[in-house]
């Protein structure tokens, strides 16, 4: 079974500072694709990006990117210029599929919070 | 393009009542998804449907159920509340439910039992 760890339960961030969130992941898949979420305290899942195990590049979506190591299993988030609207949780998670549906397993998340 | 909605955003029910949520995917997208979110479990995928079928479930009772209309609208039932149900439920839908797809997210229903 596939797994998604995310070791720091919090950050404390100065805005306009990078901020990087760690996640590591564990699969025996060779293609697999892992997605980071927003989750401000409103509830909501804010998709923010993704990157395909097959994909040579890092991804990148606007002042999110993605810091894909393969060989680590480390699928890091990294926000430039933090804003205080960035204060949420955030969620690393991976596909699994299973019988052609796919489901995604989640890590425990990160409450990333943004000081003025 | 309007987003997944989720009808009734908070629900409040006693133990051993049922109860019906609602979720309406982003037009076009076929694929919906249910996840339960716990502070002491996190989320948790409860069960997946593509055109009115189930394909895929998680670890969970037999007293959380769900089904997908022909508009792939889908409803999850959960009957004897528990306590312990009390969550978020979150609906994600997406295009096929495979492959690359991306789950895009609704609002949540916040159900406390009581």
């Amino acid at each position: 079974a596939q797994k998604i760890t995310q070791t720091q339960p919090g950050m404390f961030v100065q805005e306009k500072e990078a901020v990087t969130l760690d996640c590591t992941y564990d699969t025996s898949d060779q293609s697999y694709g892992l997605f980071w979420y927003k989750q401000p305290s409103s509830g909501e899942m804010i998709f923010l990006i993704y990157q395909g195990s097959y994909d040579e590049q890092n991804a990148t979506e606007g002042r999110y990117s993605l810091n894909f190591q393969k060989a680590r299993k480390s699928a890091n988030l990294v926000i430039s210029a933090s804003q205080l609207g960035d204060s949420a949780m955030y969620f690393c998670a991976m596909r699994e599929a299973f019988q052609g549906a796919q489901k995604l397993v989640f890590g425990q998340g990160t409450r990333l919070t943004i000081n003025p | 393009k309007a987003g997944v909605t989720q009808t009734p955003r908070y629900l409040i029910k006693t133990r051993g009542q049922q109860v019906t949520l609602s979720c309406s995917p982003i037009s076009g997208h076929r694929s919906v998804s249910w996840y339960q979110q716990t502070p002491g479990q996190g989320l948790q995928f409860l069960f997946e449907y593509f055109s009115e079928t189930q394909r895929n479930k998680g670890n969970f009772p037999g007293r959380f159920s769900g089904r997908q209309f022909s508009n792939s609208r889908s409803e999850m039932n959960v009957s004897t509340l528990e306590l312990g149900d009390s969550a978020l439920y979150l609906c994600a839908s997406s295009f096929y439910g495979e492959g690359t797809d991306t789950q895009y997210f609704g609002p949540g229903t916040r159900l406390t039992v009581l």
